[in-house]
């Protein structure tokens, strides 16, 4: 069945990158994406990617796709404090509902 | 900026009573959906909602479950006799269309459900 899989946490300094990283199973996953949650917050969110492209980039975030394995990361540059959340990464496909699966998220601390 | 809204925020209620949440989508979207995170597992989907009828439900969305869009604005998820594992943040999410990437799904901040 579907499955989307991420690592729990991560910790990096202020101004450095942040990579997070998610697995997912449905090779027929259209659509990749990743939203933010901050505290007391709805899913935000934050860039996705068609699954016929291998990278996308918006500002400070780099979405790579490796579709062989079916890996998605989210690189964010220069990591600031105000990027301390919890980031989801979600697929979908075409042919549903727009039904979104979801990872477990992961928390990222960003220490100044 | 156009925003999802959710009531209440938080809702406690006695094991087997029904409860209501309640939320007011984008104006001019066309697809709703329910979500629920049970505290730290995994968003799931419940259930989607186009032209006043279930487009996708989960096996979670069982006989107890219910959904409505009572007028223009509102769209509602019934419990109808709660249990302990139905404690959960759910959160409602609604979208321009269905599918593509121009279905970005828009999120509410979440009714956090508590069922003693």
């Amino acid at each position: 069945g579907e499955d989307v899989e991420q690592s729990l946490f991560l910790s990096v300094r202020e101004g450095d990158s942040s990579v997070i990283n998610c697995t997912y199973t449905d090779s027929s996953s259209t659509y990749l994406y990743w939203y933010k949650q901050e505290p007391g917050a709805g899913l935000q969110l934050l860039t996705y990617i068609f699954s016929n492209m291998d990278m996308k980039q918006d500002q400070r975030l780099t979405v790579l796709l490796n579709k062989k394995d079916k890996h998605l990361s989210l690189r964010i540059a220069d990591t600031q404090t105000g990027d301390s959340a919890i980031y989801f990464c979600a697929e979908s496909h075409d042919g549903n509902t727009g039904k979104l699966i979801f990872g477990q998220g992961t928390t990222l601390q960003v220490k100044p | 900026e156009p925003e999802v809204t959710q009531t209440p925020s938080h809702q406690v209620t006695q094991m087997g009573q029904e409860v209501i949440l309640r939320c007011v989508p984008i104006s001019n979207h066309l697809y709703f959906y329910w979500y629920r995170q049970i505290l730290g597992q995994k968003v799931e989907f419940l259930v989607s909602f186009y032209n006043n009828e279930i487009s996708e439900k989960s096996e979670i969305f069982d006989d107890q479950f219910s959904v409505e869009r009572p007028d223009g604005s509102n769209f509602t998820l019934k419990i109808r006799s709660t249990k302990l594992e139905d404690s959960a943040m759910y959160f409602c999410a609604s979208s321009p269309t269905g599918t593509g990437y121009k279905d970005t799904q828009y999120f509410g901040p979440g009714t956090r459900l508590t069922v003693l």
